[in-house]
């Protein structure tokens, strides 16, 4: 089975904090994305990889970044927390090519900043 | 750019009764898939049917079945014999398979309870 493992289910941080969300994945797999879900607004990308050292914006990646230097790690980073970033946040993997375009997602980390 | 509709921010039937729930979008494009994902508190998000645009066929999966309508971009998820574990959330996405844009788009959900 695919396993796509979010390395923390609950954050509280601080405003203006950096914080590290880290995304792992044991499939192989090429593409690699975060989402971010809230209430009333589904899941908005963030961000997304093809590969290891590749990115690219999704529909709201302001005030985040991302890492991909392995690639089975994608990591999202806000360089300086605020509380409107107070959210679930999803990671998702899934091969290369179209496919069936199945997304495998981690369990969420639910991210409080005050 | 796509969007994703999702009109029923909430549903709640009794268990063992069949329920559907609702999703259009729009797009210009001709090529995509559309998919239902469901998401049980506090688990993670699972794919539940997938429909490819280019099919006529519905597709089925054992008690979920979806009603696509090309021409008037609708596709609903239909649950039959509801069970106590179908309580999620359900989210409708959409993507395109054009080459280099293979993002999805999702709708906000719907929050459906099934009632023992």
């Amino acid at each position: 089975d695919v396993k796509v493992t979010q390395s923390s289910r609950y954050l509280v941080k601080r405003t203006g904090e950096k914080v590290f969300l880290e995304c792992v994945q044991d499939m192989d797999h090429e593409n690699m994305f975060w989402y971010r879900q809230d209430p009333g607004l589904g899941l908005r990308l963030i961000y997304f990889s093809y590969d290891v050292k590749m990115k690219e914006k999704g529909d709201i990646p302001e005030g985040y970044s991302v890492s991909r230097e392995k690639k089975e790690r994608f990591s999202l980073i806000l360089e300086s927390a605020s509380t409107n970033q107070t959210s679930m946040y999803l990671c998702a993997s899934r091969p290369a090519g179209l496919g069936t375009g199945e997304l495998f997602f981690g369990e969420g980390s639910r991210l409080t900043v005050l | 750019a796509q969007t994703v509709t999702q009109s029923q921010p909430e549903m709640s039937v009794q268990e063992a009764e069949t329920v559907t729930l609702s999703c259009t979008y729009d797009t210009s494009e001709n090529n995509y898939y559309l998919f239902w994902y469901k998401q049980p508190p506090s688990r993670q998000m699972i794919l539940v049917i997938r429909q490819e645009a280019y099919k006529q066929q519905n597709a089925t999966e054992n008690r979920f079945s979806v009603n696509f309508q090309k021409a008037a971009k609708s596709f609903s998820l239909k649950i039959s014999d509801s069970q106590l574990g179908d309580t999620a959330m359900y989210f409708c996405a959409f993507m395109n398979l054009n080459f280099g844009n293979e993002k999805l788009t999702f709708g906000t959900g719907t929050r459906l309870t099934i009632i023992p």
